[in-house]
């Protein structure tokens, strides 16, 4: 089966830019999750939506961040603009309630901004 | 609130050494818990989880972890330290003890070095 796919694997863009990161979650998952991973800060959850919808988004630091799921098996997350603080992997999961928790990881987009 | 304490952000140890990861929660209630490890430029992938069934949970990769509501702590092992070891581990906790919450609240990260 396939995994959770993220796009693109890397990215390096200028200070200004917008950039967009994309996920397609496993067939047949209902939960799709945005993680940001840094050294200084780990982990750290996004935004995660359920049946498309968005449920939590507070872990969005700032305006300039969006999400969106337009069906279940496409999601976009969107910097704009972007800032060398912004510069980390980005991680997108999914997930399905009978998989009791369990969440499955993507490979990751490692973002540069320079 | 829920949180999660990973000791050592790094641990060093030898080939065909045991290997002893330490994680501690903060709840009254189990959870689920769940260890998951990540290879070098690589995502997150999940070794096992424990969910209120046997204590002593069996992984992938010849891991276990025990479940010690007494302690509240859920530390991962492995026999013996393959060099394929070398990675970093992630604990994690549900969110909500008790209930199917799919946030999940993560431990800083260990760093496993294996020494030949």
């Amino acid at each position: 089966d396939a995994g959770v796919i993220q796009s693109p694997r890397h990215e390096v863009t200028e200070m200004g830019q917008e950039v967009t990161l994309r996920c397609k979650p496993i067939s047949g998952h209902d939960y799709l999750f945005w993680y940001r991973q840094t050294m200084m800060r780990g982990l750290e959850l996004l935004i995660y939506f359920n049946n498309n919808v968005p449920i939590d988004d507070s872990g969005m630091p700032e305006d300039r961040f969006s999400a969106k799921m337009p069906n279940a098996s496409f999601s976009t997350l969107k910097i704009q603009p972007s800032e060398p603080r912004d510069s980390a992997v980005y991680f997108c999961a999914s997930s399905f309630r009978s998989s009791g928790n369990t969440i499955y990881f993507g490979e990751g987009s490692w973002l540069t901004v320079v | 609130a829920q949180s999660v304490t990973q000791l050592g952000s790094h641990v060093s140890v030898s080939e065909g050494a045991l290997v002893l990861l330490r994680c501690n929660y903060s709840s009254s209630v189990p959870p689920y818990l769940f260890w998951y490890v990540q290879y070098p430029n690589q995502g997150l992938q999940l070794l096992l989880k424990y969910t209120s069934a046997a204590t002593l949970v069996k992984g992938i990769n010849g891991f276990e972890a025990e479940f010690k509501k007494s302690e509240t702590s859920f530390h991962l092992t492995k026999p013996s330290a393959h060099m394929s070891d070398a990675a970093e581990y992630f604990c994690a906790v549900s969110a909500t003890p008790g209930e199917s919450n799919y946030q999940l609240i993560w431990g800083a990260g260990t760093k496993l070095i294996i020494k030949p």
